[in-house]
């Protein structure tokens, strides 16, 4: 167990819904990371938030959307959804945003997009 | 830009041989090296990492790696494989002066067979 949770596990949806993923980094971290994990994309960085600020973005869409809250948990919002949303989405964290941190890796949240 | 290369989907050893997953890099600046596990249906896991000195670093579960900077390479060893360590290995690399975006390879799936 990394000590972070994601929720829910599992989301099925229609295209053109929204949907919000949750996570909660390991107690103490201040760095959240987005991936999404898809068999023709493979492991993608969306977005990294760092003491609840945006520090780095990855291949995020702009239907996508993320933020870090004060309690320094991270939401991210995907909406308009289509077919090709249908991923494996994790979110990481971190102790700081700098790169020699190893990330920790939640369980993922599996979206299906109908 | 960064990017990570692991030519060979598939590795296939015996229980009790030596393995080996290849990686390679491409960065503008210093590269922080990692390298993750993934087991079915679960989130990665952080094995090893090469951030600066000795260029053989020592991980988890017996795992080791090779940072090579003139071949740009940095191989995951272990000297004696087990069947548990049959999983989706993933080499990542994250540059010094881009610090949130990890570039992640496409992963490598290691069978280890009795």
């Amino acid at each position: 167990d990394s000590g972070v949770t994601q929720t829910p596990k599992h989301l099925i949806t229609a295209t053109g819904q929204r949907v919000t993923l949750r996570c909660s980094p390991r107690s103490g971290d201040l760095s959240v990371y987005w991936y999404q994990q898809s068999l023709d994309q493979g492991l993608q960085f969306l977005i990294q938030y760092y003491n609840g600020e945006e520090r780095a973005k990855g291949n995020i869409l702009e239907r996508f959307s993320a933020q870090q809250f004060p309690d320094l948990h991270s939401e991210l919002n995907l909406s308009s959804l289509e077919l090709g949303d249908s991923a494996l989405y994790f979110c990481a964290s971190s102790p700081l945003g700098g790169p020699f941190f190893e990330q920790y890796f939640g369980p993922g949240t599996r979206l299906t997009v109908t | 830009a960064q990017s990570v290369a692991q030519p060979e989907d598939q590795v296939n050893v015996a229980e009790g041989n030596p393995l080996t997953v290849k990686c390679t890099y491409s960065v503008s600046g210093n590269p922080y090296l990692f390298w993750y596990v993934q087991y079915p249906n679960r989130g990665l896991q952080f094995l090893l990492k090469y951030i600066t000195g000795d260029n053989l670093v020592k991980g988890s579960y017996g795992f080791e790696a090779e940072f090579n900077k003139s071949q740009t390479s940095f191989h995951l060893k272990k000297p004696s494989a087990l069947v548990s360590d049959s999983a989706l290995y993933f080499c990542a690399v994250r540059e010094g002066t881009n610090a949130g975006k990890s570039t992640f390879g496409d992963g490598t799936t290691l069978t280890v067979k009795p």
